[in-house]
């Protein structure tokens, strides 16, 4: 079964601050996603990637997408409080049956 | 252009109880999915439909079974409700199986088993 592992778990930056959330997934596929997901909330597509080298970015994120290496990174730029959230990756292989991370809590402080 | 829509939004049911939650996709999309998430065990795919098919099936118990109608719209049932069906249900949306197609998440079901 795809396994895909998501860190850190929980992270908590001041504003301003860079970082970067790592995804890794068992076994090929070359197609990720990237979800946002509020409390209470459902979740928001922020990135698809498609393809080995793949990179895609909006506004203060930016994700990509090594095949080979099996892993999405997503970075986070000069971080402000809005972009508190668990952010969660999700690797697809069959076509529409998605395997997520755990998802990745982030708190960005004032 | 609508979202996903999902209803009801919010159900208390008791232990051996069933229950239906209901999916409309996106106008046009054909295929949907279903997701169960919880604290403890995260998104977990339930199933995925086309053309009023089952496509896939996560690993779950038959309790949870599901269908397509030919207007896309979709249901998924839990029959016998356990404690630990308590969860988010979301329903995802896609133009079809293809593999590049984005999901589009619908707000969820929030399913508490008393």
């Amino acid at each position: 079964e795809l396994k895909v592992e998501q860190n850190p778990l929980f992270l908590s930056m001041q504003e301003g601050k860079n970082y970067t959330i790592y995804c890794n997934y068992s076994t090929t596929s070359d197609r990720l996603y990237w979800y946002r997901q509020d409390p209470g909330k459902s979740l928001e597509s922020l990135f698809v990637l498609l393809s080995n080298g793949a990179v895609k970015q909006e506004g203060r994120l930016m994700a990509s997408l090594d095949t080979k290496a099996r892993l999405s990174t997503l970075h986070i730029t000069a971080a402000v409080h809005d972009l508190s959230a668990t952010y969660f990756c999700a690797v697809d292989r069959t076509g529409n049956q998605f395997y997520f991370g755990t998802g990745t809590s982030l708190t960005v402080i004032p | 252009k609508a979202g996903v829509t999902q209803t009801p939004r919010y159900l208390i049911k008791t232990r051996g109880q069933q229950v239906t939650l209901s999916c409309s996709p996106i106008s046009g999309h054909r295929s949907v999915s279903w997701y169960q998430q919880t604290p403890g065990q995260g998104l977990q795919f339930l199933f995925e439909y086309f053309s009023e098919t089952q496509r896939n099936k996560g690993n779950f118990p038959g309790r949870f079974s599901g269908r397509q109608f030919s207007n896309s719209r979709s249901e998924m049932n839990v029959s016998t409700l356990e404690l630990g069906d308590s969860a988010l249900y979301l329903c995802a949306s896609s133009l079809a199986p293809g593999l590049n197609n984005e999901q589009f998440f619908g707000p969820g079901t929030r399913l508490t088993v008393l």
